[in-house]
């Protein structure tokens, strides 16, 4: 099974900052990796696609990249909306993997 | 508008069984793979099955499998899962999502709460 793992597990910025989350994969998986945020009580949400691409309606602060094993999601210009917490997943096998997650508090 | 809605969560005992069930409506649900994630209680999300478009493709979570049941119809637009010999630790919400491998999980239902305990 491929293993996803996500740095940092938790992270605490303010209005404005630049936020990075990191997902590693244990092997391989191309581009095949998607971004999603979940707020408390409230199913997940899709945000980005095949490691960088955006979800139509996604705000353009958000942004992904990477290919292979790592990848990053960034945040520009943090709003207070976008407390919650992210999590990436791997598409490439079965079974498919999430990572543990990464908690972002708004300062 | 897509919509995706489960039913069928409830207090369950340990070994017992539940069916739940995913309504979907606002997209050609026959051409789509469907899937079952859950979260247990204050834990990360674990994909639990898959199925392809035609119902021909099924996966399923070691921790699940031989226990549970994915199942569609088509007709009735309409995603199922069979949970038996529940354990403790099957305790989650239960979501039914679209996607596959190489698509993303892009439309989720609220979820439906799965209790096991005695």
């Amino acid at each position: 099974d491929i293993q996803m793992t996500q740095s940092p597990s938790s992270v605490s910025a303010s209005v404005g900052d630049r936020v990075t989350i990191t997902c590693r994969a244990s092997q391989y998986i191309s581009s095949w990796l998607a971004w999603y945020q979940q707020k408390p009580g409230q199913a997940p949400k899709f945000l980005i696609y095949a490691a960088s691409n955006l979800q139509s309606g996604v705000p353009s602060r958000f942004s992904g990249s990477g290919s292979g094993t790592d990848f990053t999601l960034t945040i520009t210009s943090l709003q207070p909306e976008d407390f919650g917490t992210y999590y990436c997943q791997q598409a490439n096998s079965f079974p498919i993997t999430f990572g543990q997650g990464t908690r972002l508090e708004i300062k | 508008e897509v919509q995706l809605v489960e039913s069928g969560g409830g207090l369950v005992k340990p070994g017992g069984s539940l069916r739940l069930s995913c309504a979907a409506s606002g997209f050609t649900f026959s051409t789509h793979s469907m899937n079952w994630v859950r979260q247990a209680p204050g834990k990360g999300l674990e994909w639990v099955s898959s199925i392809g478009s035609t119902g021909g493709y099924i996966y399923y979570a070691d921790s699940v499998k031989g226990r549970f049941t994915i199942s569609r119809d088509n007709a009735n637009n309409s995603l199922y899962l069979q949970m038996n010999s529940l354990r403790a630790e099957d305790t989650a919400v239960y979501y039914c999502a679209r996607g596959w491998l190489q698509l993303p999980f892009d439309y989720w239902g609220q979820g439906t709460v799965v209790t096991v305990s005695s």
